[in-house]
């Protein structure tokens, strides 16, 4: 069964590092999305992408998140100075369709010391 | 205010018992809705979905209910087994939201022997 792929799968760094998380979304699918958990807490939306622009971020997707579609397959999320409280599960999703079940990556967790 | 570390509710269930896992959402407008089950340590699993204008859904082994009245959702599982222990999400999201769910805060199901 197809399923979405993350890297790294665990990332320690310190504070004020820049940190790449890398997704490869289910094959055919054109919609992608990053949501993240941190631990303990429920899961809550950061972005979704399509057609090579952000269509939507919520508010914790501040000036020091980026996403990307560098190629054809992978799927980006870079936060430019890692802050501690940016410690959590960092899940990318992708769909079908705006209107169609999301599927989630087993997760990249980040730590930042 | 945002809490810092859910208290979830927990669903002790005997092995082979049908197990009812309860969700109120929020969003009046939501119109579309996804069980997801998440194992410790992993990511989001879809479940079972329903769209607003259904009442009932049933996959196998799991069914699921849609109150509109009183913005409620409940998931039912049939024979809970042992692999069913996890965190279970109800997840909502508007059609021309892009793929932003907003997640609940989960009930741990625990089977029994």
């Amino acid at each position: 069964e197809p399923e979405v792929t993350q890297t790294p799968s665990h990332q320690v760094t310190q504070m004020g590092q820049e940190v790449i998380l890398r997704c490869v979304p289910i094959s055919n699918h054109l919609y992608f999305y990053w949501y993240r958990q941190i631990l303990g807490q429920k899961v809550e939306f950061l972005v979704s992408f399509y057609n090579n622009e952000i269509s939507e971020k919520s508010e914790i997707f501040d000036d020091q998140f980026s996403v990307e579609r560098p190629d054809g397959s992978n799927f980006t999320l870079k936060i430019r100075s890692t802050k501690l409280e940016d410690s959590a599960m960092y899940f990318c999703a992708s769909s079908s369709g705006t209107g169609n079940t999301i599927y989630f990556g087993e997760g990249s967790w980040l730590t930042v010391v | 205010g945002e809490s810092v570390g859910l208290h979830l509710p927990t669903l002790s269930v005997q092995e082979g018992d049908n197990s009812i896992i309860n969700c109120a959402y929020s969003n009046s407008a939501s119109d579309y809705f996804i069980w997801y089950k998440q194992e410790s340590g992993k990511g989001p699993q879809f479940i079972i979905d329903i769209r607003s204008n259904m009442d009932k859904r049933q996959g196998q082994r799991v069914t699921v209910l849609l109150n509109k009245t009183v913005k409620h959702l409940s998931l039912q599982i049939a024979a809970t087994q042992p692999g069913d222990s996890a965190v279970y999400f109800c997840a909502e999201k508007q059609t021309d939201s892009w793929g932003k769910f907003q997640f609940g805060a989960g009930t741990q199901v625990v089977v029994t022997p």
